[in-house]
């Protein structure tokens, strides 16, 4: 069975720090891209970051630029999101998604909610 | 505002076909052979049901098709059933600052 299961969500002050983990099993993760999209609640998909099979290029939206940094360790199939600076717009649900380079997004996780709120 | 532009809403009876449109630029859809097409029930995690325009992968049902004509992409269901009631997102590669698009989703209603 194929399981993408993101943890370590939850409610954070403005300019707080959160850190993400997705662990994978039943799908191959080395050798792939893994992406993070986020989703706020009743709206519409927004690609996050990427980055690729092997950790060494990494891709931001320009909105979270500077402020998250996405890792990988393929020796424990998980992918991360250090998420700082948090901002009350950055309250979403966040997706770990598996993609065969540039193609597509072929298996997503069940989502973890982040609340930016004082 | 996404990238890349989708109907709000669409609707069909059982049986019959309806067919979604994403447009984008030639940085995007015009591009490159990378679109691909989500399926969202309430409460559930996007699940991939077209890729590389075009190509369904294995969960998914022939009732569903993709084409690409310049700019503009398009997702065909046929034989509207029940359960395909849901929102509908298409997404591309880009060249642009943002590597990877999303239109702003298409809620399809099954009447």
């Amino acid at each position: 069975e194929v399981q993408l299961v993101e943890s370590g969500g939850g409610l954070v002050q403005p300019g707080g720090s959160l850190r993400l983990s997705c662990e994978v099993s039943g799908v191959t993760f080395s050798g792939y891209w893994m992406h993070w999209v986020r989703q706020v609640p009743g709206k519409g998909l927004v690609w996050v970051s990427r980055i690729n099979s092997d950790g060494s290029h990494t891709s931001y939206a320009a909105s979270v630029k500077g402020r998250f940094t996405i890792s990988r360790d393929n020796a424990k199939n998980t992918l991360y999101l250090q998420m700082n600076s948090l901002r009350v717009e950055d309250t979403a649900v966040y997706y770990c998604v598996r993609g065969p380079p540039l193609r597509c997004l072929d298996y997503w996780g069940q989502g973890t909610l982040v609340t930016v709120s004082s | 505002q996404s990238a890349l532009t989708q109907p709000a809403s669409v609707s069909g009876s059982p049986g019959q076909s309806i067919t979604i449109s994403c447009t984008g630029t030639s940085s995007d859809i015009g591009a490159y052979n990378y679109v691909s097409w989500y399926q969202q029930h309430p409460g559930k995690a996007p699940k991939l049901m077209i890729y590389d325009v075009s190509d369904r992968p294995s969960w998914v049902s022939d009732r569903f098709s993709g084409s690409k004509s310049g700019n503009t992409a398009s997702l065909t269901i046929s034989g509207l059933q029940a359960e395909d009631e849901a929102d509908y997102y298409c997404s591309s590669f880009s060249s642009s600052s943002v590597e990877r698009v999303f239109g702003g989703g298409t809620k399809l209603t099954v009447l």
